[in-house]
């Protein structure tokens, strides 16, 4: 079970956008920035978003970040083939004194 | 270019202990976290804890206190983790990765070493 929530999988048309929510508690997005991921299947984590809605360098304006309250959203724009992976949230936990992930989010183009 | 560079592959019997190496390059070593995060198969991303290679702090997942002890040697830039009493839960790929300096989050990450716990 984990401490952040995503919905197991989310799916649209190439072009079609998508939301990705991730809800959290007072004590991790509530109070902290969160940053999401993009997973390809048998690759390592890759950064997506950091401070809930910079993009690093190199990374598309297709992809963008958001927070509200407890909760934050990835977006993505323009779907691709190449979106497909998994997704996940992070952020730092006051109370857990730790950080939290979602428990991911596959992205299906189909 | 910033890189961290991980040890290859384990396989151990349960009850033993592993260590394992990220190796950083590409920019100042003592300037940014490192954490561990695992993945089991087919599963998500899982905090293990972090240390600060600077001023020598470590945080630890609760769950693996008692078990896990991370190290770093500055002259090497050279980050360690060693998880003793290992079961077959511990099975997982494992994941050093680089926290931003002055921003929240992951920006760069290992590749990963496979460690299969199995009798």
């Amino acid at each position: 079970q984990s401490v952040l929530t995503q919905p197991p999988s989310v799916s649209a048309a190439p072009g079609q956008k998508v939301i990705i929510p991730c809800s959290g508690s007072t004590s991790n997005i509530g109070k902290h920035y969160v940053s999401w991921y993009q997973q390809l299947p048998g690759a390592a984590p890759k950064l997506l978003i950091y401070d809930n809605d910079k993009r690093p360098s190199g990374i598309p304006d297709r992809f963008s970040g958001s927070k509200s309250g407890t909760s934050a959203t990835l977006g993505i724009t323009g779907l691709q083939t190449g979106d497909e992976a998994d997704y996940y949230c992070g952020t730092w936990d006051s109370t857990l004194s730790g950080w939290v992930f979602g428990g991911g989010t596959r992205v299906t183009v189909l | 270019q910033v890189q961290l560079v991980q040890s290859g592959a384990e396989a151990k019997r349960p009850g033993a202990s592993v260590e394992i190496s990220c190796k950083a390059s590409g920019y100042s070593f003592t300037s940014h976290y490192i954490h561990w995060v695992r993945q089991v198969p087919g599963q998500g991303l899982d905090w293990m804890g972090l240390v600060d290679p600077s001023g020598g702090s470590r945080n630890y997942a609760p769950k693996l206190q008692g078990r896990v002890t991370m190290t770093w040697d500055r002259s090497t830039s050279t980050v360690q983790m060693e998880l003793r009493s290992l079961q077959s839960d511990d099975t997982a790929v494992y994941y050093c990765a680089r926290e931003g300096r002055d921003s929240s989050g992951f920006d760069y990450w290992g590749q990963g070493t496979l460690v299969t716990v199995s009798s």
